[in-house]
């Protein structure tokens, strides 16, 4: 059964830090993994999609990386900034049963 | 349209009561997805349609819960007999097919009083 698990389950930085979140899964029978971002009372955003084949995606201040065979991803957030306070979550589309499984989400805090 | 529309956004109902939700996804999306989440819980996998195969329901939590997707297109979520625990946000999602991205809509929050 396909498990995702993130660390640290919160975090507090200042503003202008740069910053790591960090993603596992269990299996490695993965089509994508995918990073997401809820504000509160709020859907999701897509921030990066990275497919099984790809190590890498960026987007503005943000990259992700992916290392499938150890089953570990890590969303890097550059430059931090009050808007980035958000929670952030991982996902990852299961090839086995076609389904998108979550972690439990890290809720940054950004400091002015 | 040009995202996941979910509606309504809001829904308080009386306990023992039936509610629809709706979720209209992106034009031409054949998978849709449908998460729960509670207060301060992570997303809750509920239901999964894909193109004209048969759903997976293995995440709907009793049989109260069902859903049903009209013409591939508009799916709506059915809770009867509604119960305080059922209280949350339940959200959509939809995605081109399998091995791509999900776009999620803006939730409904419903509230069993």
């Amino acid at each position: 059964k396909q498990e995702v698990t993130q660390i640290p389950a919160a975090l507090s930085v200042p503003e202008g830090e740069n910053l790591v979140l960090n993603c596992s899964f269990t299996d490695s029978a993965i089509y994508n993994l995918q990073w997401f971002r809820q504000d509160p009372g709020k859907g999701l955003t897509s921030l990066l999609l990275i497919q099984s084949s790809q190590r890498e995606q960026t987007s503005g201040r943000l990259n992700a990386s992916l290392d499938k065979s150890s089953g570990r991803s890590t969303l890097y957030i550059a430059a931090s900034q009050p808007g980035d306070s958000a929670t952030y979550l991982c996902a990852v589309l299961s090839s086995n049963t076609g389904k998108l499984i979550f972690g439990q989400g890290t809720t940054l805090q950004v400091k002015p | 349209g040009a995202g996941v529309s979910q509606s309504p956004s809001n829904k308080v109902t009386e306990k023992g009561k039936d509610v629809e939700l709706r979720c209209d996804p992106i034009s031409g999306h054949t998978a849709l997805y449908w998460y729960r989440q509670s207060l301060g819980q992570g997303l809750e996998f509920l239901i999964y349609f894909q193109g004209n195969s048969a759903p997976d329901k293995s995440g709907l939590p009793s049989d109260r819960f069902s859903a049903e997707r009209t013409g591939g297109s508009v799916s709506t979520l059915t809770i009867q007999r509604t119960q305080q625990e059922d209280s949350a946000v339940y959200l959509c999602a939809s995605s081109t097919g399998t091995g791509y991205g999900y776009t999620f809509g803006s939730g409904t929050r419903l509230t069993v009083v």
